[in-house]
């Protein structure tokens, strides 16, 4: 069975600094993807970011990057010029090939950005 | 814009109620699923489908059950309502990737 471990259950930031957030995970499979989901106060739960792992590249979307390590099974996510918006409930989740869809959940970090 | 709809945000129900969570997805996803979202546990699988009329258990089935009976629509069934089922729900869909999420329904039993 995989595993998804977040090891910082509360994190704060001031606004325009980065931050990074992180994940650990394991699994016996090769095939998988890795994903960080934003979850905004009573707000929809929306995709932030995607890692394929047999990508070495690490992903980028604008401000958000991720540090992929396949052999130490670490799947952190930088925040960079953070910004209110970006306050909310930061989830780690774990997905194989042959399962699709059907992810396994960290217990989420809830990240703070301080005016 | 795609979307995935619960039908109900905030739900109220008395124990031993039968309770129905709605969840309707307008992208042609073939697989659904039912996520229970609690503090300090992050989220827990109920059941998912990846197919009309086609259920799973996932990592917490007990008191709950499913019906897909048709391919955009998956429902989460309450069978007799406890106090310990007060959580926020969410419902997923996808095709083979990360899934679409809803909105969620906070239910809680009284």
């Amino acid at each position: 069975a995989q595993t998804v471990t977040q090891s910082q259950p509360e994190m704060s930031v001031q606004e325009a600094e980065t931050v990074t957030l992180s994940c650990t995970y394991d699994t016996s499979e090769n095939n998988y993807y890795l994903f960080w989901y934003k979850q905004p106060p009573s707000r929809q739960m929306i995709l932030v970011i995607r890692q394929e792992a047999y990508k070495q590249q690490n992903a980028t979307e604008n401000r958000f990057s991720v540090n992929f390590q396949k052999a130490a099974k670490s799947f952190s996510l930088k925040i960079s010029d953070s910004q209110l918006g970006d306050t909310a409930m930061y989830f780690c989740a774990f997905m194989t090939y042959t399962n699709a869809g059907k992810s396994t959940f960290g217990d989420g970090t809830t990240l703070t950005v301080k005016p | 814009d795609v979307k995935v709809t619960q039908s109900s945000r905030y739900l109220v129900k008395r124990t031993g109620e039968k309770v129905f969570l709605e969840c309707v997805q307008d992208m042609d996803h073939e697989n659904m699923f039912w996520y229970r979202q609690d503090p300090g546990l992050g989220l827990r699988l109920i059941y998912f489908s990846y197919d009309v009329k086609m259920k799973e258990k996932g990592d917490i089935p007990e008191g709950y059950s499913v019906s897909r009976e048709k391919k955009e629509r998956f429902s989460l069934i309450l069978e007799s309502a406890s106090t310990n089922q007060t959580s926020m729900y969410l419902c997923a869909s996808s095709r083979t990737g990360e899934g679409v999420f809803g909105q969620g329904t906070r239910l809680t039993v009284v």
